[in-house]
C-alpha cells in the first residue's frame, strides 16, 4: 500500500515568491493534515480536513497560507509571498475519520528554504 | 508553559544500553499518548500508541503512562543503532475535534 505523497521534497525560493506544496493521501484515509515543522521543534498543525472541509484552520496565518482539498483526496498547501520565517518542513499526514486518536501516517515532508 | 514538554537531548548511549525517553503534560483531558520516531529528513511514523495510563509492549519497545503524575516513558531495550533517530511523544484527548500535541522530539544516538 502506498504512504502519504508529498512533492516537492526541496524547494528554495526568494522572499516575496509563491510557493506550492502537494499531497496525496492514502487511500481511503478521509482526514488530512498540513502541520509546520521547525528545526529541533515537533509539527505544529496547520490544517486539518474531513474530506474537503477544513475542520481546523485556527493556526493558518491566512494573510499568506492558504489549502485546499478539492474532490476530498489530493491537497495543496500554498504560501503567498514567502517570508525568511516560512523556511521549514510541511508535513502531510492523513488517517481514518476522526483521527483525534493520534494515529497519522506522515508523508516524508516538503523542506522548504526562503533566501 | 507549553502544553507538552520534552527532554530534547541529545541522548547518546552504547549499543545494548536500555534507553528512557520521557514526557511530561499539563492537560488532564489527555487521553491518547503515542511515541512518533522520526529519522533525518523522513516524516514521522508512529511507533507506540497507548490509551489512558498503563504500560504496554512491543518487542524491544515499551511505553508507559501515569495519568496521575502527567508523565509518559518510552523506554527501548537491547538498544540498536538503527534505533538513532529522534523520538516525538504526542497526546490527544481522543474526540474527533481534538487537536494532536507533539513534543519537540528528543534526539537519540546510539553508540556501536
Amino acid at each position: 500500500e502506498a504512504g502519504v505523497v508529498q512533492s516537492p521534497r526541496y524547494k528554495i525560493i526568494e522572499k516575496k515568491q509563491p510557493v506550492a506544496f502537494w499531497c496525496n493521501p492514502i487511500s481511503g484515509h478521509n482526514t488530512l493534515y498540513w502541520y509546520l515543522q521547525n528545526l529541533g521543534q515537533g509539527p505544529e498543525l496547520l490544517i486539518r480536513y474531513e474530506n474537503e472541509e477544513a475542520v481546523d484552520d485556527s493556526q493558518l496565518p491566512k494573510d499568506r497560507f492558504s489549502a485546499e482539498r478539492l474532490k476530498g483526496v489530493d491537497s495543496t498547501l500554498k504560501i503567498q509571498p514567502a517570508e525568511l520565517g516560512d523556511s521549514a518542513v510541511y508535513l502531510c499526514a492523513s488517517s481514518l475519520p476522526g483521527g483525534g486518536t493520534g494515529e497519522l501516517f506522515f508523508g516524508e515532508g516538503s523542506r522548504l528554504t526562503v533566501l | 508553559q507549553k502544553e507538552v514538554e520534552q527532554d530534547p537531548g541529545p541522548l547518546s548511549v552504547p549499543e545494548g544500553a536500555i534507553v528512557s525517553l520521557n514526557c511530561t503534560y499539563s492537560n488532564s483531558a489527555f487521553q491518547y499518548f503515542m511515541w512518533y520516531r522520526q529519522y533525518s529528513r523522513k516524516g514521522p511514523e508512529l511507533l507506540m500508541y497507548t490509551y489512558s495510563s498503563g504500560n504496554k509492549e512491543d518487542g524491544r519497545f515499551t511505553a508507559q503512562v501515569d495519568k496521575s503524575s502527567k508523565y509518559i516513558s518510552l523506554f527501548i531495550r537491547d538498544s540498536q543503532p538503527s534505533d538513532s533517530a529522534t523520538y516525538l511523544c504526542a497526546m490527544s484527548s481522543g474526540s474527533s475535534a481534538s487537536k494532536i500535541i507533539f513534543g519537540s522530539g528528543t534526539r537519540l544516538s546510539i553508540r556501536p
